[in-house]
């Protein structure tokens, strides 16, 4: 069985601050995970995956970020918020069986203030 | 690439009408669909997983009467809400994997259903 665990619905950081979005997964198999945004009435849109290899994983939008085995998280961080990062964020965690199914986390709602 | 959309992106019906959700692969095939429900401010549900040519696996809970899904060919599958009633009301989001990408679904824009 897999879960994922996004710790705050609600995140606020001015322009230009750091975001940091938390997300600690739980999964009996190499898991492979992916943090999605989503705008309003849209669908989600990839922002970062980590499958295997490298584990600070880089996105787009200057997203990035890095997978730790040991504390099972997989934040999500950017340098410096942009207005236009205002959104939904949610984490997901890859299935293992033959569907591949995803397990989203609950979702963090980001607003940017000026 | 790896496009998938949906058609209609909204639409309003009245309670005991079926609706039709389509969601296309534009760009590659796909070998798996998937068909998930959103409420406002929550978070995805996935509602059943259906594979090209067979019957949709339905999670528990979702009544496979109700939510028919059909994945005829690789590029296409449907979904539809019958006898349609307001508590159906919701985002319902499609995505698609190519077979291909280990896990990675791609994600339609969603349809807006309001029943009435």
């Amino acid at each position: 069985a897999q879960s994922v665990t996004q710790l705050g619905s609600h995140v606020s950081v001015s322009e230009g601050a750091l975001v940091l979005l938390r997300c600690n997964y739980s999964s009996s198999v190499p898991p492979y995970l992916f943090w999605y945004v989503q705008y309003p009435n849209q669908g989600l849109q990839l922002l970062l995956k980590y499958t295997t290899g490298a584990t600070l994983v880089k996105g787009i939008n200057g997203f990035e970020a890095e997978f730790k085995k040991s504390e099972t998280s997989f934040h999500l961080t950017k340098p410096s918020a942009h207005m236009s990062d205002a959104a939904e964020y949610f984490c997901a965690v890859g299935g293992s069986g033959s569907a591949r199914q995803l397990t989203f986390g609950s979702g963090t709602q980001l607003t940017v203030l000026p | 690439g790896a496009v998938v959309s949906q058609h209609p992106s909204w639409v309003i019906c009245k309670s005991g009408t079926s609706v039709k959700i389509e969601c296309r692969s534009l760009d590659f095939q796909a070998t798996t669909m998937f068909w998930y429900r959103q409420f406002p401010k929550q978070s995805l549900m996935l509602m059943a997983t259906s594979n090209e040519g067979s019957k949709a696996t339905y999670e528990q809970g979702v009544e496979k009467d109700k939510f028919l899904i059909n994945h005829a060919s690789l590029t296409l599958s449907t979904l539809t809400v019958t006898s349609a009633h307001p508590e159906d009301s919701s985002f319902y989001i499609c995505s698609a994997r190519d077979g291909t990408s280990w896990n990675e679904q791609f994600f339609g824009p969603g349809t807006r259903l309001t029943v009435l």
